[in-house]
């Protein structure tokens, strides 16, 4: 079974306007951390915003949101006010807070949605 | 720049042959990671190191190694190329191990691109 899923390949969004990329998770681990990456065509993958499963409050960074609902293992990125430059794969990956030393701090990794903001 | 430094950027070689990926993490990060992004297979871990042991082990095949030496940098050995490994290959660090709930967010390098004829 997927651990993270993201089912949006691919979505169109205005210059200016917010857009709301999926992701579901599966995990029966209590203790979590969600990220999201942004791959821009360059290649490079770019930390934007992480969640802990213990966390109360939905984190945000800057124009990043993440609209946390653990009861429904969901972690969709907001991105408010879309710019020219947030043209870019976004992937949802999760780290499991396993007891286990051989589970180490890995990231299991969505298979990304791609994003292009139109002018 | 996350300051972690990956050579070479790109890297052509032909099938059989063997390759090393070297990585050097950000000043004072202990933990090495290496991934793998490739069409068909999306981004998938492969090996974490940390402070020169051996942490946990992913989808990495039997014809890749690496090891992360006592300065920290790490090195991946893809051996016996194939054209299916022809991919991205990340190089990541964080300042430690994650405890419970706690951030430790992986740095990733820019990526060598191999390509395999």
């Amino acid at each position: 079974a997927q651990k993270i899923t993201q089912t949006q390949p691919g979505m169109f969004v205005q210059e200016k306007e917010a857009v709301t990329l999926d992701c579901t998770y599966d995990t029966s681990d209590p203790s979590y951390g969600l990220f999201w990456y942004k791959q821009p065509s360059s290649g490079e993958m770019i930390f934007l915003i992480y969640q802990g499963s213990y966390d109360q409050q939905n984190a945000t960074e800057g124009r990043y949101s993440l609209n946390f609902q653990k009861a429904r293992k969901s972690a969709n990125l907001v991105i408010s006010a879309s710019q020219l430059g947030d043209s870019a794969m976004y992937f949802c990956a999760m780290r499991e807070g396993s007891k286990r030393r051989a589970a180490g701090n890995k990231l299991t990794f969505g298979g990304g949605t791609r994003v292009l903001v139109k002018p | 720049d996350s300051g972690v430094t990956q050579t070479p950027k790109h890297l052509i070689t032909a099938t059989g042959q063997r390759v090393t990926l070297r990585c050097s993490p950000r000043s004072g990060d202990l933990s090495v990671y290496w991934y793998q992004q490739s069409l068909d297979q999306g981004l998938q871990f492969l090996i974490q190191y940390y402070n020169g042991e051996e942490r946990a082990k992913g989808n990495i095949l039997e014809r890749f190694s690496a090891q992360q030496f006592p300065d920290l940098h790490s090195e991946l050995n893809l051996s016996s190329l194939e054209l299916g490994d022809s991919a991205l290959y990340f190089c990541a660090s964080s300042v430690a191990l994650a405890s419970q709930n706690s951030y430790n967010e992986q740095f990733f390098g820019p990526g060598t691109r191999l390509t395999v004829l």
